[in-house]
């Protein structure tokens, strides 16, 4: 069974930084491309980030350029995403997802986890 | 980048009503849309992803169409479990990969 794991959400203060985890079960990590997707309190969805199976390519929201990095770990089934000059608009539910094998639509979320941003 | 605009943003319907969501492309996206469907409190769920192509183990009253710009994801025979949002997604052209704003279904 595929799951998805975050962790690392919290309350941090303008200007702070946080790291998010995701520990991925169930499948092959290595072979899958994966993504960060956040959703505001009451907002829609929001990509923030990808980056490929081998780290080789990585992409942004211009919301988070700059500001976050994404990286992983596949000896460790691991997603991350560094989080700093955190502003009161990354406020959100932070999301990894998994895309299917051949397509960037998401067949596999973890169940999300809360960064609020606030002094 | 590409924008996806649904509507209605939200409406009310009853049980065993037949109802449809539309989401239109700022430029075509051939049928590299997907579907979603959330609960509050929970994680997205993929239902339909190729415009039309339904995700194993959604049930059949879900279905979709459409391809270039204008899509639409109908509820056959709408259930109490289907009252939730509900969410576009092109995977055509990224980045960014971008949703649509969302639509609600609520309970008249």
């Amino acid at each position: 069974e595929v799951q998805l794991v975050e962790s690392g959400g919290g309350l941090v203060q303008p200007g702070g930084s946080l790291r998010l985890s995701c520990a991925a079960s169930g499948f092959t990590f290595s072979s899958y491309s994966m993504n960060w997707v956040r959703q505001a309190p009451g907002k829609g969805l929001e990509w923030v980030s990808y980056i490929s199976s081998s780290s080789s390519t990585i992409y942004y929201a211009d919301s988070v350029k700059g500001r976050f990095t994404i990286s992983r770990d596949n000896a460790k089934n691991s997603l991350y995403l560094q989080m700093n000059s955190l502003r009161a608009e990354d406020t959100a539910v932070y999301y990894c997802a998994r895309p299917a094998v051949a397509d960037d639509y998401f067949d596999y979320w973890g169940q999300g986890t809360l960064v609020t941003v606030s002094s | 980048a590409i924008r996806m605009t649904q509507s209605p943003s939200s409406f009310s319907a009853s049980t065993g009503d037949r109802v449809t969501i539309t989401c239109r492309a700022s430029q075509g996206i051939s049928s590299y849309l997907a579907w979603y469907q959330q609960k509050p409190g929970k994680a997205p769920k993929l239902l339909i992803y190729a415009a039309s192509t339904l995700q194993s183990g959604v049930p059949s009253r879900f279905s979709g169409s459409g391809s270039g710009t204008d899509f639409t994801l109908t509820i056959s025979c709408l259930q109490s479990e289907d009252f939730a949002t509900y969410y576009c997604q092109q995977y055509y052209s990224y980045p960014p990969l971008t949703f649509g704003g969302g639509t609600k279904v609520e309970i008249k």
